[in-house]
């Protein structure tokens, strides 16, 4: 299973954009890119998930490069309230699979926003 | 209206006791898991359920024994607690595919 590294830690502050990026170099071809948000005391919080190029919602950006050996999550104008351990996972969605659901989380990247 | 709840929050107990910790998802999911989260934060699967079945199973000490009465609820049976198993647990539920999972509120558990 693909092993992801980002920084342990990143801050900022209020109104800025935040970008966060993590490796991933073993990625395999059928392994999606998934973030997670977690507060403290708090489980993880789904945010954005993709496979290539760039994906955005409401609340965050995902950007994908072609190799897809790392991936960049961007928070646009983040609030004080966006600070938590952001965790970026690779995994395998194909239906059936043994590896399926079967998310590896690493340490995760503290984001701290300061006013 | 919660999506995955867990009881107890807290759960204070002595070594060698045995406890279990209930999860229930209404989300209709099929899929059920449990993660443990250390003291450093590194959040680990354990073990997950696709309709009642046991699919994933990592390398966890047989002491730990998870139980799916039917496919709304995955609960965790501890035996024989031991300082090690302090932790924060997790219940999560999701499609089978898995592609978001939703977590619990995590159950705190402290073996003194």
């Amino acid at each position: 299973l693909a092993k992801t590294t980002q920084p342990i830690s990143m801050d900022s502050y209020e109104g800025q954009e935040v970008n966060i990026t993590c490796s991933h170099n073993n990625i395999a071809t059928n392994d999606y890119i998934t973030w997670y948000q977690q507060f403290p005391s708090q489980g993880p919080r789904f945010i954005i998930q993709g496979y290539k190029t760039k994906v955005t919602n409401e609340v965050a950006s995902l950007f994908i490069p072609a190799d897809r050996k790392s991936s960049t999550l961007s928070l646009p104008r983040v609030s004080l309230s966006d600070t938590a351990v952001y965790y970026c996972l690779v995994g395998d969605l194909r239906h059936g699979s043994s590896n399926t659901g079967k998310l590896i989380f690493g340490q995760g990247t503290t984001l701290q926003v300061k006013p | 209206d919660t999506a995955v709840s867990q009881t107890p929050k807290y759960l204070v107990t002595q070594m060698g006791n045995d406890k279990s910790i209930k999860c229930e998802q209404n989300l209709g999911h099929d899929t059920m898991y449990w993660y443990k989260q250390d003291s450093k934060k590194f959040l680990k699967i354990m073990f997950s359920y696709n309709n009642k079945e046991l699919i994933i199973n990592e390398t966890v000490p047989n002491r730990f024994s998870p139980k799916s009465p039917d496919k709304a609820h995955l609960n965790l049976h501890i035996n024989s607690l031991e300082l090690g198993d302090s932790a924060v647990y997790f219940c999560a539920s999701s499609l089978p595919t898995g592609e978001t999972q939703y977590f619990g509120p995590g159950t705190r558990l402290l073996v003194l």
